[in-house]
């Protein structure tokens, strides 16, 4: 049983459009990080949620919290064809040990 | 600053082998991390140090994986026998343990393959 579920598990957009993308688990969670991932590289850390209910934006990235610390949302706005990549989400309901979702593999088409 | 360093990028074997895979994490940071992932299973966490230390190994699939941190700022991950279910993409992280939190380096991986 997966401890963070992500959806959709695959989306493909064309540039332009918005999208949002869900990490959910029935667990609470002190924080939750997301992740994007570009072929061939490593995860890259976009930002960690913290507080129930906050909102981060980066750039033309929203993210947020759900009020339980159960759930995360990652909204893009107008995406681009660099916004493609695997997006994670992680948190470490126990001290110490971060669990990853699946994530989602996103494409924007030109 | 460099951020977390593997070697090699790319590894190919044959069954039998011994293959080691070697990290260098980010300098000050207290916890590392190795994973791996594949298509099937996605990022699946292997085993954690803390400064120094193994805190959890139970990701380690079988005794043919062991892992070493003999000082701060090396690691290894050792497969011996490989076989051909091991093929992966194996990432090192590190990170600054903080109450409330982990925040994670990744470093570019090692692909893994065995013949």
């Amino acid at each position: 049983t997966q401890l963070l579920e992500q959806s959709p598990q695959f989306l493909s957009i064309q540039e332009g459009e918005n999208l949002t993308v869900y990490c959910n688990s029935s667990s609470v969670f002190s924080s939750l990080q997301w992740y994007r991932q570009e072929p061939g590289e490593g995860p890259v850390l976009l930002v960690t949620v913290v507080t129930g209910g906050e909102v981060k934006k980066l750039k033309r990235l929203t993210f947020q919290f759900g009020d339980a610390r159960k759930d995360s949302s990652l909204h893009i706005t107008a995406a681009q064809p660099g916004d493609t990549g695997l997006y994670l989400c992680a948190g470490a309901p126990n001290a110490g040990k971060s669990t990853f979702g699946d994530g989602t593999t996103l494409t924007v088409k030109p | 600053d460099a951020g977390v360093i593997q070697s090699p990028r790319h590894e190919v074997t044959e069954m039998g082998q011994e293959v080691t895979l070697r990290c260098k994490p980010i300098s000050g940071h207290n916890s590392l991390f190795w994973y791996r992932q594949t298509m099937m299973r996605g990022l699946e966490l292997l085993i954690y140090f803390n400064n120094n230390v193994p805190i959890d190994d139970s990701g380690m699939p079988e005794d043919r994986f062991s892992a070493k941190m003999p000082n701060a700022s090396f690691s290894t991950l050792k497969i011996q026998p490989s076989e051909p279910r091991d093929s992966a993409v194996y990432f090192c992280a590190s990170s600054l343990l903080l109450a409330g939190g982990i925040e994670q380096f990744f470093g570019p991986g090692t692909r893994l393959t065995v013949l």
